[in-house]
């Protein structure tokens, strides 16, 4: 069973408009916790980094939050642009030294339309 | 420009034919990683290395191979391609200070 859930699957939102992407994970112990942003094609780039004492941070438009004790996550997109047109990946960290044992969330595509 | 790139970015091959798919980072990351990306499927570990001629297998690792002579290369081999590894695969490095992962651009790789 996939130990990072996210939701959801898709949407499609207009611009201008908030949206909030959901990831909820069972790894344990925890060490960190990452949003990643892929555009159609490309590869995925990092848009946010939390560790476990870290409840908000924002990176633009993008502000991430966590809850380490309910293990989810969510990102929150202010005023949407239609380059936000992507897929969302939220991506977990266990111990400190388990490299081979991200846990990488299915995604949740974004479609933003004018 | 310094930065990770993978080559080829488009492949067609027949099935049980060898495939070797290129990595080449200009950052001197320590740490290399290969992944395949599947609908409906987040992205899978195929092999990491932590540093040249140290590799250590993934989630899924059968039917590939790996090498690491030199720090800046990480290249995959497909033994004998099969249509289930027909995929889209991404290398990758980090960086030793916050640990950011840095994803080459993806060669999409058709077995038929």
């Amino acid at each position: 069973k996939n130990q990072v859930e996210q939701s959801p699957q898709s949407l499609i939102i207009l611009e201008g408009k908030n949206c909030t992407l959901q990831c909820n994970y069972t790894v344990s112990p925890f060490s960190n916790l990452r949003w990643y942003k892929q555009d159609t094609g490309r590869g995925p780039v990092s848009l946010t980094i939390m560790t476990f004492s870290e409840n908000t941070k924002s990176n633009g438009r993008y502000t991430a939050t966590l809850d380490a004790d309910t293990k989810q996550s969510s990102l929150h997109i202010t005023a949407s642009q239609l380059s936000d047109s992507a897929s969302y990946i939220c991506v977990v960290r266990g111990r400190p030294d388990s490299w081979g044992k991200l846990q990488f969330g299915a995604g949740t595509q974004v479609v933003v339309t004018p | 420009d310094a930065g990770i790139t993978q080559s080829p970015r488009y492949k067609i091959t027949e099935t049980g034919r060898q495939v070797t798919l290129m990595c080449h980072q200009t950052w001197s990351h320590s740490y290399m990683f290969w992944y395949r990306q599947d609908l409906g499927h987040g992205l899978r570990l195929i092999y990491y290395s932590a540093a040249a001629d140290i590799t250590d297998k993934g989630e899924v690792p059968d039917g590939y191979v790996v090498s690491r002579s030199k720090t800046e290369n990480f290249p995959l081999t497909l033994e004998s391609a099969t249509r289930s590894q027909t995929s889209v695969y991404f290398c990758a490095s980090r960086t030793s200070d916050d640990h950011t992962i840095y994803f080459g651009e993806g060669s999409w790789l058709t077995v038929v």
